[in-house]
């Protein structure tokens, strides 16, 4: 079982709609975890750190259950500017570094 | 506001040449590294820094040297290109490893024919 896994996509949805993305992962100890965004043949940027008790930025919220270890992301209200890859990104509790996940693509279409 | 600086931006190599992929941070991180990101097998980390004087290996090392002079700086060596080295590099750094976020430097093409 891969340390971080994400749902590939593409999440094909019409501007406006709710999507939500999941991550799972693997190590139980696992610590630190962040969503980040890609856009295409640019650079990973922060999106938000998740907590424990989940939290809210905008129009993105980020929620972690340990209990079925994995994190989500939800966007509402989609703009077209959502379009990109999302990533997972979990400190596995080992040897402190942080492990991505290959990402989920999303597409909002007009 | 300049973060992770990376250079170059472009960069083609015949099989057996070498070079090094600069990566500077001007905002006093103690921790750096090297990923290189490849389709459908996401971000692989190659080598990592906590430290001026201190470097280790990640995920994938072999092939790429790398040293920690100063805190700001981080290069990336190719000792003997080989095409299974294409790809795009990232250079990223972050206040405490693992438990921060990381910063992203602009990325490196890399092409080696």
């Amino acid at each position: 079982r891969k340390e971080v896994e994400q749902d590939p996509g593409p999440f094909n949805v019409p501007e406006g709609a709710t999507v939500a993305f999941n991550c799972t992962y693997s190590n139980s100890a696992s610590q630190s975890f962040f969503w980040y965004r890609q856009d295409c043949r640019k650079e990973p940027k922060l999106l938000m750190s998740v907590y424990s008790s989940g939290n809210e930025d905008g129009r993105f919220t980020a929620q972690l259950n340990r209990a079925s270890q994995y994190i989500s992301l939800l966007i509402r209200d989609s703009k077209l500017s959502d379009s990109a890859t999302y990533l997972c990104v979990v400190n596995p509790g080992t040897a402190s570094k942080l492990t991505f996940g290959t990402g989920t693509r999303l597409q909002v279409t007009l | 506001n300049a973060g992770v600086t990376q250079t170059p931006k472009f960069q083609v190599l015949k099989t057996g040449q070498s070079m090094t992929l600069q990566c500077a941070q001007d905002m006093n991180h103690e921790y750096m590294s090297w990923y290189r990101q490849d389709p459908g097998m996401g971000l692989r980390l190659i080598h990592y820094s906590v430290g001026a004087g201190i470097t280790d290996q990640g995920e994938v090392p072999n092939g790429y040297n790398v040293s920690r002079s100063t805190t700001e700086d981080f290069p990336l060596r190719l000792l003997s290109a080989a095409p299974s080295q294409t790809s795009v590099y990232f250079c990223a750094s972050s206040y405490e490893q693992g438990t921060s976020p990381l910063h992203f430097g602009n990325g490196t093409r890399l092409t080696v024919t």
